[in-house]
């Protein structure tokens, strides 16, 4: 049982480029979430999906989207990295209404 | 804006001191998660509080919905509570949207 895995744990991008982040969970939950985390910021919603095939805007979506093709997975895009997207991005799931359970982060730099 | 704010931002305690961090929010809640974030970057669900108290152990949340206020509290502190720990509260609205406080610096010192 892995509970919440991301990939890849670290990235460098140039400006410009594209990447996707996955995250994978083996707990049969519904919701999953994309969450970023910046210096002296709490942690802010980017997209959530409350079941397969279902997607939503957080608190700070703009710049990137996202992908529920199957239960298990949440996929975040970045179409067109920007530096102001360089964070520490969390992935969590959870049974609705319920406390979550987060991955271990991505540290990605866009340079 | 920020719908969810902590106190202290760093607290710095000895060995065996009782702890308390505080949180405030200022919007409708269906329910606060209480978190704690590891130095290594982990991020733990510690309580899911919707009214009153629990306990886990040395750790007490409590939650006093009319003041829309909650303390987490650490009897006896030990080195391995030092971790930054996170107030965060799941909109009354939807339900899905979540608020994170910017989290306290916890520091136990033996």
């Amino acid at each position: 049982n892995a509970g919440v895995t991301q990939t890849p744990k670290f990235r460098v991008l140039k400006t410009g480029q594209s990447m996707t982040l996955l995250c994978a969970q083996d707990m049969n939950h519904e919701y999953m979430y994309w969450y970023r985390q910046d210096p002296g910021m709490g942690l802010r919603l980017i997209h959530y999906s409350v079941g397969e095939g279902t997607t939503a805007k957080g608190e700070v979506p703009d710049g990137y989207n996202v992908s529920r093709l199957k239960k298990q997975n949440f996929l975040l895009g970045l179409e067109s990295a920007a530096p102001s997207q360089t964070s520490v991005y969390f992935c969590a799931s959870s049974y609705p209404l319920s406390s979550q359970y987060f991955g271990p982060g991505t540290r990605l730099t866009v340079t | 804006k920020n719908e969810v704010e902590q106190s202290p931002q760093n607290l710095t305690a000895q060995e065996g001191e009782f702890i308390t961090i505080n949180c405030s929010y200022s919007v409708g809640i269906s329910a606060l998660h209480w978190l704690q974030q590891h130095p290594g970057g982990g991020i733990v669900s510690l309580f899911m509080l919707s009214s009153g108290k629990k306990k886990h152990g040395r750790l007490i949340a409590t939650i006093n919905i009319q003041e829309k206020h909650s303390s987490l509290h650490i009897t006896a502190s030990h080195p391995r509570d030092s971790a930054v720990y996170i107030c965060a509260v799941r909109s009354g609205n939807t339900g899905n949207q979540f608020y994170f406080g910017t989290g306290t610096s916890l520091t136990v010192i033996p």
